[in-house]
């Protein structure tokens, strides 16, 4: 069955402090999509992820693509309460859709 | 500059009521696509199509029907209402190539079951 299991799936943390997002997924794929969603509004597309070893990042995000143990990661650096948002992998992106994971619910406290 | 267009946004039904979501796209996108978002569940595919006229089941496709007249709409059908339904309904597109491109979201449509 395929799988895409993101940790932790809440995160509280402080302004100014960094934190790291974990996706694993479970097929060979290989296509990994960062989304951000704010409270009642759509998905918004973060990050693309298309090669082992890809990085991207943009302001605070980078995210990272490790297709050998199928792991992507998001890290936050020096955290603003304007990211606060639900963040959310998935994997696929061809024509039988996306298979996300539940989402990590973050909250950024002064 | 619309992108992906649902409505209605928001839809209150009764227990075996019927009604039909529409979504449009204005981006020429090959593939168009319907999830749900359940509390706690991440977002899963209903159903989905590659191209005008065809359509295919997703991850959960029950007591949902589909069609694809159009290139650009893509209908999302309740015959018969049930309170298992109640989610927010979310439809996405994308190109057949450009891999390096993501699924474009509409804004959803919270739908209430009674």
């Amino acid at each position: 069955e395929l799988k895409v299991e993101q940790n932790p799936l809440f995160l509280s943390m402080q302004e100014g402090k960094n934190y790291t997002i974990y996706c694993n997924y479970s097929t060979t794929s290989d296509r990994l999509y960062w989304y951000r969603q704010d409270p009642g509004k759509s998905l918004e597309s973060l990050f693309v992820l298309l090669s082992n070893g890809a990085v991207k990042q943009e302001g605070r995000l980078m995210a990272s693509l490790d297709t050998k143990a199928r792991l992507s990661t998001l890290h936050i650096t020096a955290a603003v309460h304007d990211l606060s948002a639900t963040y959310f992998c998935a994997e696929g992106g061809g024509a039988d859709g996306l298979t996300f994971g539940k989402g990590t619910h973050l909250i950024i406290q002064p | 500059n619309a992108g992906v267009t649902q409505t209605p946004k928001f839809r209150v039904l009764k227990t075996g009521q019927s009604m039909t979501l529409l979504c449009a796209q204005d981006m020429n996108h090959e593939y168009m696509y319907w999830y749900r978002q359940d509390p706690g569940m991440g977002l899963r595919l209903i159903h989905y199509s590659v191209g005008e006229g065809t359509t295919a089941k997703g991850e959960v496709p029950d007591g949902y029907n589909v069609s694809r007249l159009k290139k650009q709409n893509f209908l999302l059908g309740l015959e018969s209402a049930a309170p298992s339904q109640t989610s927010v309904y979310f439809c996405a597109s994308s190109f057949r190539l450009h891999n390096n491109q993501p699924q474009h979201f509409g804004d959803g449509t919270r739908l209430s079951i009674l």
